[in-house]
């Protein structure tokens, strides 16, 4: 059953440094999406991409953060300085489309440590 | 008033009980609904999509109330492996397909 991969599992850096998280969606889904979950809390939208742009971006979504599809299979969400209360478990998802009928399967996370 | 709304649990039952969620929504114009389960730190895992009418996956019934804005989750003859938390997911009025999740139900079922 195909699904969604995230890389690495377990991040952690230092404050005020930049990360980059991987994921692999679905081979021939072309909606993708970031999530993140704060430990004991609800999981939030970040940003959605289609079409290689953002299609929708949450408040949370600053200028610190960014998103890309390098190439065909990549989606990656770049934080440029970390913060200690960006540490969360980052969740990427993707969708056949984007619609009333189409649900998001999620990849493993990666869970970002910052220090 | 929350856009998503659960009851946080946990729900302890024991094995082979009949349980049921309800999650309400803030927005009358919310597209779509889906229930998702969560196991601890891993990702929220599709379980079924809420449709108008009604729909059953095997032991799970999911219904949808528009009239009162609220979504339910029924699961019959409870497993052990149904121990995890239930996450109500709400798709906003139209234009955007971003889920907005609720806090999650957290159910045990105990031998």
């Amino acid at each position: 059953e195909p699904e969604v991969t995230q890389t690495p599992s377990h991040q952690v850096t230092q404050m005020g440094q930049e990360v980059i998280l991987r994921c692999v969606p679905i081979s021939n889904h072309l909606y993708f999406y970031w999530y993140r979950q704060i430990l004991g809390q609800k999981v939030e939208f970040l940003v959605s991409f289609y079409n290689n742009e953002i299609s929708e971006k949450s408040e949370i979504f600053d200028d610190q953060f960014s998103v890309e599809r390098p190439d065909g299979s990549n989606f990656t969400l770049k934080i440029r300085s970390t913060k200690l209360e960006d540490s969360a478990m980052y969740f990427c998802a993707s969708s056949l489309l984007a619609g009333v009928a189409y649900e998001q399967y999620f990849g493993p996370g990666t869970r970002l440590t910052v220090t | 008033r929350k856009e998503v709304e659960q009851d946080p649990g946990p729900f302890n039952v024991p094995e082979g009980a009949t349980v049921a969620f309800n999650c309400t929504y803030s927005n009358s114009a919310s597209q779509s609904f889906f229930w998702y389960r969560q196991d601890c730190r891993k990702e929220p895992k599709l379980l079924m999509s809420v449709y108008s009418s009604g729909n059953e996956d095997g032991r799970f019934t999911a219904q949808l109330n528009r009239a009162s804005q609220y979504i339910s989750l029924l699961i019959r003859d409870s497993k052990l492996s149904d121990s995890a938390t239930y996450l109500c997911v709400v798709t906003p009025p139209s234009g955007t397909y971003k889920y907005i999740f609720g806090t999650g139900t957290r159910l045990k079922v105990l031998a």
